[in-house]
């Protein structure tokens, strides 16, 4: 099993300001990378997949980077409504599925 | 536009096999581009995913779970179901359904259910 490690668990930044979440595949899953937006009480939402392409309605302040084994999803300014978790989903390996990764929470700084 | 839409017990008892379904509307279930998938998190943790399926009928499922899954589709209603056996308190989780792009990628969710197996 593919296992999907988020870093950190906990990123506290301020409005405005520019975060970075890391996601790393136990091996490679070349670029069947998804990200997800998750507020509290609700669903995921899909943002990116791919790895780097931008699911629809999704703003250009979210980004999506890397292949293989080392992914980074990147908000460039944050907004109040981006403090979130946001999960990280592998699907390289057939069947449609695949693990998510444990999260990451985007705090107010 | 696509909707869905989890149904069933919102409490179990331990031992006994948890029932759900999904139901689809703004499209097609039987679309030959789509899967159809469960996915599960326990109160206060991540996401795992349970199952899937394609509109034909054929299944796939997390190894951890596969012995006490089972899921089916009923294209005459739109629905896919999920059944889960022998619950026990672990399996108290938040229940969603979801469309799964060709790819893997989970495109569209449910709100999701709340689940709690308890006596």
């Amino acid at each position: 099993e593919i296992v999907m490690t988020q870093s950190p668990a906990t990123l506290s930044v301020s409005p405005g300001e520019r975060a970075t979440l890391s996601c790393r595949a136990s091996q490679s899953v070349s670029s069947n990378l998804a990200w997800y937006q998750q507020k509290p009480g609700q669903a995921p939402r899909l943002l990116i997949y791919g790895a780097s392409t931008r699911a629809t309605g999704i703003p250009a302040r979210f980004s999506g980077s890397g292949s293989g084994t080392e992914f980074t999803l990147t908000i460039s300014s944050l907004q109040s409504e981006d403090f979130a978790v946001y999960y990280c989903q592998q699907y390289n390996n057939w069947p449609p599925g695949g693990t998510f990764g444990q999260g990451t929470k985007v705090e107010i700084k | 536009q696509l909707q869905l839409q989890e149904s069933g017990p919102g409490l179990v008892k331990p031992s006994e096999t948890l029932s759900l379904t999904c139901t689809v509307s703004g499209g097609s279930i039987s679309s030959s581009s789509y899967y159809w998938g469960w996915i599960r998190q326990p109160p206060g943790k991540g996401l795992e995913w349970i199952g899937s399926i394609y509109y034909s009928g054929s299944t796939y499922y997390n190894p951890s779970l596969k012995s006490r899954v089972t899921i089916s589709v009923d294209t005459s209603k739109n629905q896919f179901s999920l059944k889960l056996s022998s619950v026990t308190a672990a399996d108290t989780a938040v229940y969603y359904c979801a469309l799964i792009a060709a790819a893997g990628h989970f495109d569209y969710w449910g709100q999701g259910t709340l689940v709690t197996v308890s006596s």
